[in-house]
């Protein structure tokens, strides 16, 4: 199975900063990536696919990048409503592998 | 509002039997790709298997192949995951996710769009 590696595991930021998470597969996966929101006690919500297709209703603040083996997620300016998990998904073969996940908390 | 329902979650015993169900809610099931995916307490998502929209693929990982089995009734809307020889390591909310997939060049990208509320899934002695 394609293993899917975040980093970094959990970050601190402030409103107003940029972040940016990164996602490495163990193998080449095209652009077959997308980035996924998680808030405690909620089902994930999609945020891109595709690797940098945002998906609609997501603010445009959300972007992705990359192709092969190294993706990035960032969020151009964090907003309250950000603070999450987020986690990357591999959909090029199966199975299906997601990365462990990236939580951003409150500095 | 466009919506997964499932039910069947429930506390089994190690070994045992449960069958998930999962409704879907204005739009037709019949017409997308289907998964189960689901999250142990405290841990992140894993993906768990998915079917074809008439039933005849199914995918799996490989820690479930053998004891689970995704099917769909899309006359009734509806996809379960049939779970046998329950283990611990089972414990988990398990959600019934939509794959919008979209075409891109020659081949497909999945869109996870639509997700259930999730259902709680304990196995314990």
């Amino acid at each position: 199975a394609i293993q899917m590696t975040q980093s970094p595991s959990s970050l601190s930021a402030s409103v107003g900063d940029r972040v940016t998470i990164t996602c490495r597969a163990s193998q080449g996966i095209r652009n077959d990536l997308g980035w996924y929101q998680q808030k405690p006690g909620k089902a994930p919500q999609v945020l891109i696919y595709g690797a940098s297709s945002l998906q609609s209703g997501v603010p445009s603040r959300f972007s992705g990048s990359g192709s092969g083996t190294d993706f990035t997620l960032t969020i151009s300016s964090l907003q309250p409503e950000d603070f999450a998990t987020y986690y990357c998904l591999q959909d090029y073969t199966y199975p299906r592998t997601f990365g462990q996940g990236t939580k951003v908390e409150i500095k | 509002d466009v919506q997964l329902v499932e039910s069947g979650g429930a506390l089994v015993q190690p070994g045992g039997s449960l069958r998930l169900s999962c409704v879907a809610s204005r739009f037709t099931l019949s017409n997308y790709w289907m998964q189960w995916v689901r999250q142990a307490p405290g841990k992140g998502l894993e993906w768990v298997a998915n079917i074809n929209r008439d039933g005849k693929e199914q995918n799996y990982v490989d820690s479930v192949k053998g004891r689970f089995t995704i099917s769909r009734d899309n006359a009734k809307n509806s996809l379960y995951l049939q779970m046998n020889s329950l283990r611990v390591e089972d414990t988990a909310v398990y959600y019934c996710v939509r794959d919008n997939d979209v075409k891109h060049n020659s081949y497909w990208l999945d869109i996870y769009d639509i997700w259930g509320q999730g259902t709680m899934v304990t196995v314990s002695s």
